[in-house]
């Protein structure tokens, strides 16, 4: 089986920076997904990480630490677009398991 | 264009209706899931099908079924439906054959049981 645990929300100003945590606890892990989804719409893809470490997108880095089972997403310099719900998903090696996304961290950007 | 297409986009039905939400893509995805939403319980995982002939149920299927009937699409069915079936629904797709299987999502089926 797997757990996930993420904050249920978070808010920071425009402009700043923000940390959103991801643990996870799963059988088989190859790699971890973060998704973006404003309200209302659909998940998009944000970022996939399988090694150690930070992978910088832009904005976006994402950090995963395969040892502690912790991932996290950085935003920086918010902008008002980034209010959104931001899911983790570890993804199982093996192909025959379904991605299980946590619940998500609503994210809200305020002036 | 858009990959992975729902329809309808938003529907309103009775108590005890059976209803069909479809699915299709254009990626040439394999594999194909139906997930719902609900305001603090994230996407929770009704079916999914990694192939034309593979059905598999996920954490939710009850009161739910689904048919494969291309590699194209994937329907969802509401046998009867209830109103604690109301819910946005999503259809997303994967390729085993990518080292990471990303999931793409359709926009979306909105879904109000009376």
């Amino acid at each position: 089986g797997q757990n996930i645990d993420q904050p249920t929300e978070m808010t920071a100003t425009e402009g700043a920076i923000v940390q959103i945590n991801c643990t996870y606890q799963t059988s088989g892990f190859n790699g971890l997904f973060w998704y973006q989804q404003h309200a209302g719409e659909a998940p998009t893809f944000l970022s996939y990480n399988v090694l150690d470490g930070l992978e910088e997108k832009g904005r976006f880095s994402s950090f995963l630490s395969r040892s502690k089972g912790y991932s996290y997403l950085l935003l920086k310099e918010l902008q008002m677009k980034d209010s959104a719900s931001y899911l983790c998903a570890p993804y199982a090696a093996g192909g025959n398991t379904p991605l299980v996304f946590g619940k998500g961290t609503r994210l809200s950007v305020i002036a | 264009d858009a990959d992975v297409t729902q329809t309808p986009r938003n529907r309103i039905t009775k108590t005890g209706k059976r209803i069909m939400l479809e699915c299709s893509q254009t990626k040439g995805h394999d594999r194909m899931y139906w997930y719902r939403q609900d305001p603090g319980l994230g996407l929770r995982l009704i079916y999914y099908s990694f192939d034309v002939k593979d059905i598999n149920k996920g954490e939710i299927s009850d009161g739910y079924s689904v048919s494969r009937q291309a590699q194209a699409k994937f329907s969802l069915s509401l046998e009867s439906a209830i109103p604690n079936q109301t819910a946005l629904y999503f259809c997303a797709t994967s390729d085993l054959r990518t080292r990471q299987e990303t999931q793409y999502f359709g926009p979306g089926t909105r879904l109000l049981v009376l």
